[in-house]
């Protein structure tokens, strides 16, 4: 079946640093992908999208990297923040939306 | 706050009862999505409309669940004889457009079934 997954479940990155959250997906005919950032308690929130023509997408402080050959996308947040510590989501279209299991991004002060 | 809104936040039921979730999307968007989410998981899609109709359900959507947006604006999801399994976070979401992939989500109804 479809899915997407993440390398890793948690991520520690001090203060400052930037950081990268990967992503892998099985069906290679999504169209689009979307990264979420989950804070204890809310729901998730729409960070960058970006489709499958596209291999790089730059938002503020953050950039998605979506290689179709490897079928793997990643997030990259520049000078990571306190604000930043959250759970991120992957996810992708295929009949539906596919969220992968999350990576739990934690920043030292 | 015009976001997306959900009542109740929280839901304590026994076994073999019902319950029933709302969701109120934002105000223009015709797209509305159910999902499931566990502890340490990803969201589940479980069902979406457009606009008034409900055009896909998950496998996961067994048939005690049912769901309903009779005018197009808010939703209902109701879970009948309710299972200890059942308990997770019930996130609902709302689009705007032919695509609905931006998506924006509610702070959920988190259900414990005793």
């Amino acid at each position: 079946g479809e899915s997407v997954g993440l390398h890793l479940p948690t991520l520690s990155v001090q203060e400052g640093d930037n950081s990268i959250i990967n992503c892998a997906y099985s069906n290679s005919a999504s169209d689009y992908f979307i990264w979420y950032k989950q804070e204890s308690g809310k729901g998730p929130q729409f960070i960058i999208d970006i489709r499958s023509n596209m291999d790089k997408r730059q938002g503020q402080r953050v950039t998605v990297l979506l290689n179709k050959t490897v079928k793997h996308l990643s997030l990259q947040i520049a000078a990571t923040q306190p604000g930043d510590s959250a759970v991120y989501f992957c996810a992708g279209t295929g009949n539906q939306f596919y969220f992968g299991t999350g990576t739990s991004l934690t920043v030292i002060p | 706050d015009t976001g997306v809104s959900q009542d109740p936040r929280h839901k304590i039921t026994k076994r073999g009862q019902n319950v029933t979730f709302r969701c109120d999307p934002i105000s223009e968007h015709n797209r509305l999505y159910w999902y499931r989410q566990t502890l340490g998981q990803g969201p589940e899609f479980l069902t979406y409309f457009q606009n008034e109709a409900q055009l896909e359900k998950s496998r996961l959507l067994s048939d005690r669940f049912s769901a309903e947006r009779p005018k197009g604006s808010f939703s209902t999801l109701e879970i009948q004889r309710t299972e200890q399994g059942d308990s997770a976070m019930y996130l609902c979401a709302s689009s705007y457009g032919p695509s609905g992939y931006e998506q924006y989500f509610g702070p959920g109804t988190r259900l414990t079934v005793t």
